[in-house]
Order: structure tokens, then sequence, then C-alpha cells
């Protein structure tokens, strides 16, 4: 039972255009959400995170929202840039030190 | 300040072979976790240690167990190898603060490569 999913395994946006990664989750428990980008061979990278009593939170060009009626948060990268390109994973934890991550969004951004 | 360093990053074993795995967490970070990441399964969570106890733990079968020691370093290791234990092995640590507000960020090493033949 994947309790986190990014229905989309890829993303293409043009460079300076605005990306919007999602995320849906199931398990009405999580109160921490955080986003990594991920290169090949290497490890995640955190990018930004929001507890589950704020909807948005803010950090230079990126931005994640928070729906927790709808049980899903986007992340918004505006503008795109071409050294965006990379995996994005959302991950989900419920206080427990246990973190479930989905399976990843492969974004391309075109120069 | 030195990020999460694993060793060795690429390693090429054996059917029936066992291996280990090595992390060092970022200073003062009390609690890390392992993932196994395979193409198109995202990263599947293993096994979270804090104060050299494993708190948590996911789906994974007994061959795979790991330990913490006292400076919260921590291996993994992975019995009687299978061709699909061929992944990308990913070490993670975090504070592990207290308190009611949850804010507890996991920061990644690069990973090591395990390919089994």
């Amino acid at each position: 039972d994947q309790q986190v999913k990014q229905n989309s395994p890829s993303l293409s946006v043009q460079e300076g255009r605005i990306s919007i990664l999602n995320c849906d989750y199931t398990n009405s428990m999580f109160d921490y959400f955080l986003w990594y980008k991920k290169y090949p061979a290497e490890g995640p990278t955190f990018l930004i995170s929001i507890s589950s009593i704020k909807d948005k939170n803010e950090d230079g060009r990126f931005t994640v929202f928070l729906n927790k009626s709808a049980k899903h948060l986007s992340l918004h990268i505006v503008p795109s840039q071409p050294g965006d390109s990379a995996v994005y994973f959302c991950a989900a934890t419920s206080g427990t030190y246990k973190y479930i991550f989905g399976t990843g969004t492969r974004l391309k951004v075109l120069a | 300040k030195a990020g999460v360093t694993q060793t060795p990053r690429y390693l090429i074993k054996t059917r029936g072979q066992q291996v280990t795995l090595s992390c060092s967490p970022i200073s003062g970070h009390r609690s890390v976790s392992w993932y196994q990441q395979t193409p198109g399964q995202g990263l599947q969570f293993l096994f979270e240690y804090f104060s050299e106890t494993q708190r948590n733990k996911g789906n994974f079968p007994g061959r795979f167990s790991g330990r913490q020691f006292s400076n919260s370093r921590s291996e993994m290791n992975v019995s009687t190898l299978e061709l699909g234990d061929s992944a990308l092995y990913l070490c993670a640590s975090s504070l592990a603060s207290l308190g009611q507000d949850f804010t507890d960020t996991q920061y990644f090493g690069p990973g090591t490569r395990l390919t089994v033949l």
C-alpha cells in the first residue's frame, strides 16, 4: 500500500516557466512533509518542508503548498532553470522518525 | 559541518555473499535511517536507529540488519545476497530533536551502489 504517491513519473517545462510537482498521501496521521531533489549517483538533497499546521511555505524559488483536506501537497518552482532538472521526491512522516517517500517525478527543464 | 558520509561508494558482490555498509551521520545527529532505492520504486525504508536502538523497521526480510554505535555511526548488513538486492543504499541522519512540533529533517549521504552478480 503506497501511502505517498507521485502519479506523474515525469514532467517537462520550459526554462523560466513554472514547474508544479504533485504528491498525494493517504495517511491522515502524517504531519510533516518534505521535498527532496536527487541527481543521478547522488543522495537526495533536502529542498523544503512544511508542517501540517501551515498550508504554505516559501524558500526562494521554491514554494510548497499543503491541502490537508485533499491530502495533497505540491511543489512550485518559479522560475524553472535547467539546473532544476532532477528527480523530485516527496516524503511524509507522522513524527515517528519513519519517513515514507513517493516514487519520484523526473523534472526536465528545457532551455 | 561535514555531511553524511557512506562507505564504500560502490560494491560488487556475488549471490550468497554478505555485505556490510557504513554510514557516518552529521555531527550531533542522533538518528540514522537506511533506505533502498531501486528503479521505479522510490526510496524504500529499511530501518531507523537512535541511541543504538532500532526504533522503526520497514518491510524487508531478516537478511537485512543494522546496528548503531555509541558515536551514532551505523552499519547495515545484508546476508545471503540475492540478485534483487542490487540497489542504491542510502543513509540519512537527523537531529531527532524532541518536542511536540515535529520538524525533524533528514539529510542524506551519497549512497552505496551495490551490484549483486
